[in-house]
């Protein structure tokens, strides 16, 4: 199966910084990359597809990129709802996987 | 709007069986493929299965195989998960999702809030 592992588990930032998430998956999942946002007791939100495609309705301070093996997602301009779990996760084939979560913290 | 409506989590005990739902609405549910997602208490999120629109084509984790089946009546807009031989390690908050069309790869865009499944004795 396909594993899908981020970088880093957890990183502190404070509001207005920048902050940059990257998902390395086990071998090549073409642009099928997914990206999603959890707040504790919420369930997960779709923010990007195919690797650098906004949802809708998702904030332009959210961007991303990547192909093949290596993805990223960067926040710039944290505000402090940004401040939550992303999870990437692979969308080239089943079964399905995400990555660990990255928690982002307010410093 | 889009709405998922998860039912059916609670306590069962070790090698016990329990089949969750999801009640969908505003969207056609008959041409939409589904997944359920777990997410064990303080951990990240596991895909656990998926069916196609019309119910024949389907995917499993590896970790479910032959324990999980997913199933889906189109004319009730329900998604089923029926478990058995659960194990403490199936323990979690299980969530239906719909799969969004517009790429040609599997992701989910919108989530029920989910149901929680504990497995104790």
């Amino acid at each position: 199966d396909m594993q899908m592992t981020q970088s880093p588990s957890s990183v502190s930032a404070s509001v207005g910084d920048s902050v940059t998430i990257t998902c390395r998956a086990s071998q090549s999942i073409r642009k099928y990359l997914g990206w999603y946002q959890q707040k504790p007791g919420e369930a997960p939100k779709l923010l990007i597809c195919d690797a650098i495609n906004l949802h809708s309705g998702v904030p332009s301070r959210f961007s991303a990129s990547g192909s093949g093996t290596d993805f990223t997602l960067t926040i710039s301009s944290l505000q402090p709802e940004d401040f939550a779990t992303y999870y990437c996760q692979q969308a080239n084939s089943f079964p399905l996987t995400f990555g660990q979560g990255t928690r982002l913290e307010i410093k | 709007q889009v709405q998922l409506v998860e039912s059916g989590g609670g306590v069962v005990q070790p090698g016990g069986s329990l089949r969750l739902s999801c009640v969908a609405s505003g969207f056609a549910f008959n041409n939409y493929g589904m997944h359920w997602v777990r997410q064990a208490p303080g951990k990240g999120l596991e895909w656990v299965a998926f069916i196609r629109s019309g119910g024949s084509e389907k995917y499993y984790a590896d970790s479910v195989k032959g324990r999980i089946t997913i199933s889906r009546d189109n004319s009730k807009n329900t998604l089923y998960l029926q478990m058995s031989s659960l194990r403490a390690d199936d323990t979690a908050t299980y969530y239906c999702a719909k799969t969004y069309v517009p790429s040609a790869g599997d992701y989910l865009d919108y989530w029920g809030q989910g149901t929680l499944v504990t497995v104790s004795s």
